[in-house]
């Protein structure tokens, strides 16, 4: 079955600092790939989506993720953070997979 | 514009009462879901439903129940609240890969 991991339950980084939050996926065929973002008290909206139309996708808010199938990695990055950027990040596998990862919280310290 | 909306954006009950969570979409989509987010677990599927009056167990189904008796109308039932149960409840419907989420239900079981 598809899964995804996420390593780190909480990610701090300085404003201006390079954003990297790590998912990695479990699959033997390439995936449908997912980050969303979840603001304080709201519900989670999609920030990008990889359907291997090209390996780097870009999303809202100038953030990326490049798919590295020898990785199975879809890493999110910003080079840049805003403190605007605080929020839950949740990344997913897509299609009729249930699974979503267990999330990752960005504090952007002043 | 998509949208997914939930009866309440609060809601507090006391043990042992019988609780109805509403979602609704005006996206026409055949699935729906609903999940429960909790510090630290990410998000955990409780049911989903893939069509009017079908529905599947998620990953934590005890001390739920659901109904689906319109396309656009997805209810989840708590037969008898629990403190345990204390939690954001988040309902989502998908097109073919994307999920749309409410903004969540936030509910306390005193």
């Amino acid at each position: 079955a598809q899964s995804v991991t996420q390593l780190g339950s909480h990610v701090s980084v300085s404003e201006g600092a390079l954003v990297l939050l790590r998912c990695n996926y479990s699959s033997s065929v390439p995936p449908y790939l997912f980050w969303y973002v979840q603001y304080p008290n709201q519900g989670l909206q999609l920030l990008l989506k990889y359907t291997s139309a090209a390996t780097l996708v870009k999303g809202i808010n100038g953030f990326e993720a490049e798919f590295k199938k020898s990785e199975t990695s879809f890493h999110l990055t910003k080079p840049s953070a805003h403190m605007s950027d605080a929020a839950e990040y949740f990344c997913w596998t897509g299609a009729n997979n249930l699974f979503f990862g267990t999330g990752t919280r960005l504090t952007v310290i002043p | 514009d998509v949208k997914v909306t939930q009866s309440s954006r609060y809601l507090v009950k006391r043990t042992g009462e019988k609780v109805f969570l509403e979602c609704v979409q005006d996206m026409d989509h055949e699935n729906m879901f609903w999940y429960r987010q909790d510090p630290g677990l990410g998000l955990r599927l409780i049911y989903f439903s893939y069509d009017v009056k079908m529905k599947e167990k998620g990953d934590i189904p005890e001390g739920y129940s659901v109904s689906r008796e319109k396309k656009e109308r997805f209810s989840l039932i708590l037969e008898s609240a629990s403190t345990n149960q204390t939690s954001m409840y988040l309902c989502a419907s998908s097109s073919i890969n994307e999920q749309f989420f409410g903004p969540g239900t936030r509910l306390t079981v005193l």
